[in-house]
């Protein structure tokens, strides 16, 4: 168990629908990134949240968004869904100690499924 | 922008010998990091390796070692008494040290360990 909580494991909804995915990270983290893997691919970053507020962007779109909580867990909105947005969406924390990059813990995923 | 390649999309070898995977990564920046993930079958992302680029000593842990080429840009995993738990895809990462980024992966190589 990475620490680092996804929530649900799975979704399956249909095109133009609006989903919420969740994440929880480790106790103490205060860093949120969230990763897009379409099929065969690899990790796309699409964002990060730093104690609340964001910190990074990468090739998110529009009709995606994201927020940090007061109790840091982090929220991933997308909607208007397309079936090209099926995909798993990872959750990560970075992992650091005495200011040294160790890597990041990733959560188990939420697979998107939109039909 | 920073990018990261890898260029063998698929690698087999037997059970007990050694294989290299290979990545190259891009960027003008002298101080970063780079990792190698694996993603099995169950889809969850497990750190591998991490190098910091300001050492020139190749990191090992155990039966995984790289191979990292400041110069030429070149960071590759070697996995040496191939096990079948090996199978997985696997992911080259690099990320600067500055705040406000985050992982970049490869398109990942897709191991075959076969006895």
């Amino acid at each position: 168990d990475s620490g680092v909580t996804q929530t649900p494991k799975h979704l399956i909804t249909a095109t133009g629908q609006r989903v919420t995915l969740r994440c929880s990270p480790r106790s103490g983290d205060l860093s949120v990134y969230w990763y897009q893997q379409s099929l065969d691919q690899g990790l796309q970053f699409l964002i990060q949240y730093y104690n609340g507020e964001e910190r990074a962007k990468g090739n998110i779109l529009e009709r995606f968004s994201a927020q940090q909580f007061p109790d840091l867990h982090s929220e991933l909105n997308l909607s208007s869904l397309e079936l090209g947005d099926s995909a798993l969406y990872f959750c990560a924390s970075s992992v650091t100690e005495d200011g040294l990059l160790y890597g990041y813990t990733f959560g188990s995923g939420t697979r998107l499924t939109v039909v | 922008a920073q990018t990261v390649t890898q260029s063998q999309p698929e690698m087999s070898v037997q059970e007990a010998e050694t294989v290299t995977l290979s990545c190259t990564y891009d960027t003008s920046e002298n101080n970063y990091y780079l990792f190698w993930y694996k993603q099995p079958p169950s889809r969850q992302m497990i750190l591998v390796i991490r190098q910091e680029a300001y050492k020139q000593q190749n990191a090992t842990e155990n039966r995984f070692s790289v191979n990292f080429q400041k110069a030429a840009k070149s960071f590759s995993l070697k996995i040496s008494d191939s096990q079948l738990g090996d199978t997985a895809m696997y992911f080259c990462a690099f990320i600067l040290d500055q705040a406000g980024t985050a992982l970049i992966f490869g398109k990942g190589t897709t191991l075959s360990v076969s006895s």
